[in-house]
């Protein structure tokens, strides 16, 4: 089946560091996704991971492991305007049928 | 560059009566997928068109459909409106099927 796991909430100071975990089961893995979700907002894009590895873009980080079913996104120098849902996302490929599989999100809350 | 815009905004409708939500794509963006984020819960994938078909669907009944237009804006319908419909209707687009989903900022529905 397909199934993505991530803690529902999670709280740290401005100016730390923040590591949220995402496992996946899918049968058609083609790339995992980051979203950042501010409420009643869209999605917009963080990043991308379809191979093994770190990938980092400025403050934010985010591995993957495909042998694991693993990743992770990591927020450094946190910002108050961090506070917002991260969406895991796992494109799934099956038969050549393209969708997007997410997770319900870990809302963060950034405090002073 | 505009990104991915919809419309309305918000919808309101009873039981029983007919939705249709409105998206257009960035521009050169082939793929427009429709995704349902209900309160509370993580984004559940709906339909994806691209080139003007319909390519795949999630685990939704008849009643939801849609269409994409030789322009590759799209339209999803909804009949019969049940309650439990009420939710953030969200549509994304991507230059091709492979390639990043990029989220308009929704139609919130509601059904009274």
């Amino acid at each position: 089946g397909q199934n993505i796991d991530q803690p529902t909430e999670m709280t740290a100071t401005e100016g730390a560091i923040v590591q949220i975990n995402c496992t996946y089961q899918t049968s058609g893995f083609n790339g995992l996704f980051w979203y950042q979700q501010h409420a009643g907002e869209a999605p917009t894009f963080l990043s991308y991971n379809v191979l093994d590895g770190l990938e980092e873009k400025g403050r934010f980080s985010s591995f993957l492991s495909r042998s694991k079913g693993y990743s992770y996104l990591l927020l450094k120098e946190l910002q108050m305007k961090d506070s917002a849902s991260y969406l895991c996302a796992v494109r799934d490929w099956s038969g050549g049928y393209n969708k997007l599989i997410f997770g319900a999100g870990t809302r963060l809350a950034v405090h002073p | 560059e505009a990104g991915v815009t919809q419309s309305p905004t918000h919808l309101i409708k009873t039981r029983g009566q007919q939705a249709t939500l409105r998206c257009s794509p960035i521009s050169g963006h082939t793929s427009v997928y429709w995704y349902q984020q209900a309160l509370g819960l993580g984004l559940q994938f709906l339909l994806w068109y691209d080139e003007g078909e319909e390519r795949n669907r999630g685990n939704f009944p008849p009643r939801f459909s849609g269409r994409q237009f030789p322009n590759y804006s799209s339209e999803l319908n909804v009949n019969a409106l049940e309650l439990e419909d009420s939710a953030l209707y969200l549509c994304a687009s991507s230059l091709a099927a492979k390639d990043t989903q990029y989220f308009g900022p929704g139609t919130r529905l509601t059904v009274l």
